[in-house]
């Protein structure tokens, strides 16, 4: 079974600050992983995937996250938020292959951005 | 734009009634998706089909059941609806022929007010 915990059901920072989004997750196979993003009134966008291979994962939007496995890890970083980041954030995770699209999520992170 | 259109955006119903959602994938991708989102419960997978055939099974009540048919376009159908089916419905597509790693494309969702 899969699962992910993101840490923190609400995050405000400073517009022009740091912008960390904590995921951690559990997996008995190598796992994809992916963080979303969800705006009011809207379906799910992809910022960013981990399949294999680069550990740093570039994404939309100025948006990276690290996979790390020692740690259970794919935190979502921006270095410098803009008001437009607000939204939801959603980490999640499959097993790849024919179950690529069969997705466990977070329960999702809101994004304050103050100016 | 994701290019998946679903439709109704909204529908207000009764418990034990039955509805039916639509969802029209992006041009091109051969397999739909069906999610879940609630309060309560998050996201969760619920369905996908593939080219018309059912491909993986997630949390999917009994009272409710999907297709997909030969113009690829797709079908929820729940039915004996209680209030706790008050939720979103997302649709998303994905993979061209070939192709499993082909990342999601979700719709702006149907939400089900179940009164």
């Amino acid at each position: 079974a899969q699962s992910v915990t993101q840490l923190g059901s609400h995050v405000s920072v400073s517009e022009g600050a740091l912008v960390l989004l904590r995921c951690n997750y559990s997996s008995s196979v190598p796992p994809y992983l992916f963080w979303y993003v969800q705006y009011p009134n809207q379906g799910l966008q992809l910022l960013l995937k981990y399949t294999t291979g680069a550990t740093l994962v570039k994404g939309i939007n100025g948006f990276e996250a690290e996979f790390k496995k020692s740690e259970t890890s794919f935190h979502l970083t921006k270095p410098s938020a803009h008001m437009s980041d607000a939204a939801e954030y959603f980490c999640a995770v499959s097993r790849g292959g024919t179950s690529y699209g069969k997705l466990t999520f977070g329960q999702g992170t809101i994004l304050t951005v103050h100016p | 734009d994701s290019g998946v259109t679903q439709t109704p955006k909204h529908l207000i119903t009764a418990t034990g009634q039955r509805v039916t959602l639509r969802c029209s994938p992006r041009s091109g991708d051969l397999s739909v998706y069906w999610y879940q989102q609630s309060l309560d419960q998050g996201l969760q997978f619920l369905i996908q089909y593939y080219n018309g055939e059912e491909r993986a099974k997630g949390n999917i009540l009994e009272r409710f059941s999907a297709q997909q048919f030969p113009d690829l376009h797709s079908e929820l159908n729940l039915s004996s609806l209680e209030l706790g089916d008050s939720a979103l419905y997302f649709c998303a597509s994905s993979a061209p022929a070939g192709g499993y790693n082909s990342p999601l494309h979700f719709g702006n969702g149907t939400r089900l007010t179940v009164t």
